[in-house]
């Protein structure tokens, strides 16, 4: 079956380490999609990727860098000057060719806890 | 860009219909609605999106007021496995890839 897949499920980093969180699709969908979620709150935009080797800031992109060298790989850095990074991350893709209006598929999140 | 409003919480009954509103007083044209769920620990998952005619598929169905500015989500008997937060969110056909997702309305299904 197609899908996104976010490895790992849990995280614990100490404070001041980089970590980077994978998300990998099988849809082959052109458009992928990185999202923070804390307590009680909606999701918020930290990057999109329209196509491989191309990515854009979200509003909240500051202490996060991504990579997409492959249309099925868009890998989530959250580096030491992110000053809160424990957060549930959430990746995504879409298929925009028919128009930007195509569903988002979620993968199943990874949980960052960071000490 | 585009926002949408929904009622932080509701509860329902079991087996009883469920209608979760969402207002968007500033939708353009080519904004589609687009309606997600999400239960707890798992990503969002999609659910019915549409433009102007009300859509219905084997999960919900989604009635779209005349002017566009606010929709429905039907869910037509409540289980206990609807019990998610639902978002509705606008996408627009061209333009921009940063979606606005609110809170969401947390849905309680009472057995």
């Amino acid at each position: 079956d197609g899908g996104i897949t976010q490895s790992p499920k849990y995280l614990f980093r100490k404070e001041g380490q980089n970590v980077t969180l994978s998300c990998e699709q099988n849809l082959n969908h052109d458009a992928m999609y990185w999202y923070r979620q804390d307590p009680g709150q909606g999701l918020r935009l930290i990057y999109y990727s329209q196509i491989v080797n191309d990515f854009q800031k979200g509003d909240i992109a500051e202490g996060y860098s991504v990579s997409r060298e492959k249309k099925e790989s868009f890998p989530l850095t959250v580096t030491s000057a992110q000053k809160n990074p424990t957060a549930f991350y959430l990746c995504a893709s879409s298929k925009p060719g028919t128009g930007l209006n195509s569903p988002l598929h979620f993968g199943n999140g990874t949980r960052l806890t960071v000490t | 860009d585009a926002k949408t409003t929904q009622p932080n919480s509701m509860e329902s009954n079991e087996e009883e219909p469920v209608h979760l509103p969402c207002n968007h007083s500033t939708i353009s044209g080519t904004d589609y609605i687009h309606w997600y769920r999400q239960l707890p620990s798992q990503g969002p998952e999609y659910v019915i999106h549409g433009l102007t005619s009300n859509v219905n598929n084997r999960m919900a169905s989604l009635a779209i007021a005349e002017d566009r500015k606010s929709s429905t989500l039907i869910l037509h008997r409540a289980t206990l496995r609807d019990a998610a937060v639902y978002y509705c969110i606008l996408m627009p056909y061209s333009g921009t890839y940063k979606y606005i997702f609110g809170t969401g309305t947390r849905l309680k299904v009472l057995a």
